[in-house]
């Protein structure tokens, strides 16, 4: 069965820093996407970024990148240049590239508060 | 595009009542998620439909629960004979299913408190 695990309870930086949240995983398949999720106090779940396992290169969507090391099992977020708004719990998240259920399997969250 | 909507956003009921959510997905996805989330952990998979045939039920969903998407566009959840395990955050989610890894676009959730 596969698992997704987060070290990291919470964290908190000053405003502008950069900050990097870990999450490894533990599968057997060779093929699976990874996602990070957003979930701001009293918000929705808002998708952050995604990552194929088959593509080496890492994702990027601005401020948001990770680093993801597939022989590893891990797969880190960084937020460059954080600002308050990104103050929230993020989850990790794995779905098996041949689930037909398409289901998501995740971490148990990490707050990040961003510091003015 | 609305987003996934959600109705009640909060519901305190007594022990013993029955509730009722309902979720709105995005319209044109055919795929609806519905989890539920207790405070400091990530969600936990319930039940998921394609269309209107329901697909997929977790372990965790005891016969007192019921979930329904009679023509393939809104849903509903409802549980009966509410316990107080049975409060916490629960989320609709949708996607289309054209391919593995689409986005799930979630709703704001439904908070249940059971007293």
């Amino acid at each position: 069965a596969q698992t997704v695990t987060q070290s990291q309870p919470e964290m908190s930086v000053q405003e502008a820093e950069t900050v990097t949240l870990s999450c490894t995983y533990d599968t057997s398949e060779s093929n699976y996407y990874l996602f990070w999720y957003k979930q701001p106090p009293s918000r929705q779940m808002i998708l952050v970024i995604r990552q194929e396992a088959y593509k080496q290169q890492n994702a990027t969507e601005n401020r948001f990148s990770v680093n993801f090391q597939k022989a590893a099992k891990s797969f880190s977020l960084k937020i460059s240049d954080s600002q308050l708004g990104d103050t929230a719990m993020y989850f990790c998240a794995f779905m098996r590239f041949w689930d037909s259920n398409y289901q998501l399997i995740w971490g148990a969250g990490t707050k990040l508060i961003i510091k003015p | 595009d609305t987003g996934v909507s959600q109705d009640p956003r909060h519901k305190i009921t007594k022990r013993g009542q029955n509730v009722t959510f309902r979720c709105d997905p995005i319209s044109e996805h055919n795929r609806l998620y519905w989890y539920r989330q207790t405070l400091g952990q990530g969600p936990e998979f319930l039940t998921y439909f394609q269309n209107e045939a329901q697909l997929e039920k977790s372990r965790l969903l005891s016969d007192r629960f019921s979930a329904e998407r009679p023509k393939g566009s809104f849903s509903t959840l409802e549980i009966q004979r509410t316990e107080q395990g049975d409060s916490a955050m629960y989320l609709c989610a949708s996607s289309l299913a054209r391919e593995p890894g689409n986005t799930i676009y979630f709703g704001e959730g439904s908070w249940l408190t059971v007293v």
